[in-house]
């Protein structure tokens, strides 16, 4: 059974850090793109990250970018992100998500996991 | 950036009819289109993909049509698990991929 299971959510300070996890079973994880997408609370959904399945392509959404840093262990079958100077408008749900397209250029999401919730709040 | 505009935000559906949705990229995407299914306090769960292509174990109540920049997802004979939130979301010119809005599915 192919699952994606998030860790390391909770309750951080404005500017401050955290640190999520995502291991994924049931797969060969390093054949596969993974993303990060969250969904603030009562809000949509917002595509966060994007890194290949070797690590070396690595995208973000503008709102994140210089202080987010996605980045995969194969050996570990994990993903992670690493996430700095944190911002009230960065709390949300965090979903690890499974690139399904079997193509380079085109990304769409299955399965997702059931999502880490990051607090930023003083 | 392609902006996805779903409508209506809202949909009010008597059990056993058909749901028709609505979603609009700001420029062609060509048939590089999913929706996603978000039932309260549950993850999305992929639909459809290639604006068309129901993803694996999807029944064919669910359908998708469109190309360009018109999208539709139509579900037929609506059940109580049917009610949720939709979400269409284009892969065709990224980064940044994008989502809709969301079309709330809700009992009339």
């Amino acid at each position: 059974d192919v699952q994606l299971e998030e860790s390391g959510g909770g309750l951080v300070q404005p500017g401050g850090s955290l640190s999520l996890s995502c291991t994924a079973s049931g797969f060969s994880f390093s054949s596969y793109d993974m993303n990060w997408v969250r969904q603030a609370p009562g809000k949509g959904l917002e595509w966060v990250s994007y890194i290949s399945n070797g690590g070396s392509t690595i995208y973000y959404a503008d709102s994140v970018k210089g202080r987010f840093t996605i980045s995969r262990d194969n050996a570990k079958n994990s993903l992670y992100l690493q996430m700095n100077s944190l911002r009230a408008e960065d709390t949300a749900i965090y979903y690890c998500v499974r690139d399904a397209s079997v193509y380079f250029d085109f990304c769409w999401f299955d399965p997702w996991g059931q999502g880490a919730l990051v607090t930023v709040s003083s | 950036e392609i902006v996805m505009t779903q409508s209506p935000a809202t949909l009010s559906v008597s059990p056993g009819e058909r749901a028709t949705l609505s979603c609009r990229a700001s420029q062609s995407i060509s048939s590089h289109l999913a929706w996603y299914q978000q039932k309260p306090g549950q993850a999305p769960r992929l639909l459809i993909y290639d604006a068309s292509t129901r993803a694996t174990g999807i029944p064919a109540k669910f359908s998708g049509s469109g190309s360009g920049t018109e999208f539709t997802l139509t579900i037929s004979s609506l059940q109580s698990e049917d009610f949720a939130v939709y979400y269409c979301q284009q892969y065709n010119n990224w980064p940044p991929l994008t989502f809709g809005g969301g079309t709330k599915v809700e009992i009339k």
